[in-house]
């Protein structure tokens, strides 16, 4: 069975400052993770995946995340923050080869920017 | 291009009634999928479709269920309604239903049940 844990609900950085979500997952297949950000009363958009190629995954907004297998992690990391970047972050999980196939999400932190 | 429709964007109801969301997804997406995001639960899958046809399904009572149409189009019920069915809804279109494809999600419908 899959499961994602995001191990913190929030974190707060001050502007210009390195950004640390960290996420935890198991899978007993090779999984497909995903970073989803979401702003206040907006959808959620994709930040970056990660699909069994390169373990460092670059996405947008200069985030980025690396798959450790070892420690079956897929923390996303940004050098410095933004104002722009306060919102809530999903980790999500997804395995299976099949169509059967369906998708996890952590339970999402939160994140703070101060000036 | 444009991306994810979701209609109505608010919708409040009574306790009993029912309610039907829509979403309309990206131009030449096949999949469709439903999330309910409530403060206390997160986000939860509640189905998914593709190609008129539900693939896979969350653990949600028989109260939710769901549709695709030939174009893609998707629509959820929710019947006898109940307070704790407020929340988000999300949908998201993805161009196949396979585990590595991108989902894409619209801005969600927020359900207020009194």
């Amino acid at each position: 069975a899959q499961s994602v844990t995001q191990l913190d609900s929030h974190v707060s950085v001050s502007e210009g400052t390195p950004v640390l979500l960290r996420c935890n997952y198991s899978s007993s297949y090779s999984p497909s993770l995903f970073w989803y950000v979401q702003h206040p009363n907006k959808g959620l958009q994709l930040l970056l995946k990660y699909t069994s190629a390169a373990t460092l995954v670059k996405g947008i907004n200069g985030f980025e995340a690396e798959f450790k297998k070892s420690e079956t992690s897929f923390h996303l990391t940004k050098p410095s923050a933004h104002m722009s970047d306060a919102a809530e972050y999903f980790c999500v999980v997804s395995e299976g080869y099949s169509s059967a196939s369906k998708i996890i999400f952590g339970s999402g932190t939160r994140l703070s920017i101060r000036p | 291009k444009a991306g994810v429709t979701q209609t109505p964007r608010y919708l409040i109801k009574t306790r009993g009634q029912q309610v039907t969301l829509s979403c309309s997804p990206i131009s030449g997406h096949r999949s469709v999928s439903w999330y309910q995001q409530t403060p206390g639960q997160g986000l939860q899958f509640l189905f998914e479709y593709f190609s008129e046809t539900q693939r896979n399904k969350g653990n949600f009572p028989g109260r939710f269920s769901g549709r695709q149409f030939s174009n893609s189009r998707s629509e959820m019920n929710v019947s006898t309604l109940e307070l704790g069915d407020s929340a988000l809804y999300l949908c998201a279109s993805s161009r196949t239903n396979l585990p590595n494809t991108e989902a894409f999600f619209g801005q969600g419908t927020r359900l207020t049940v009194v």
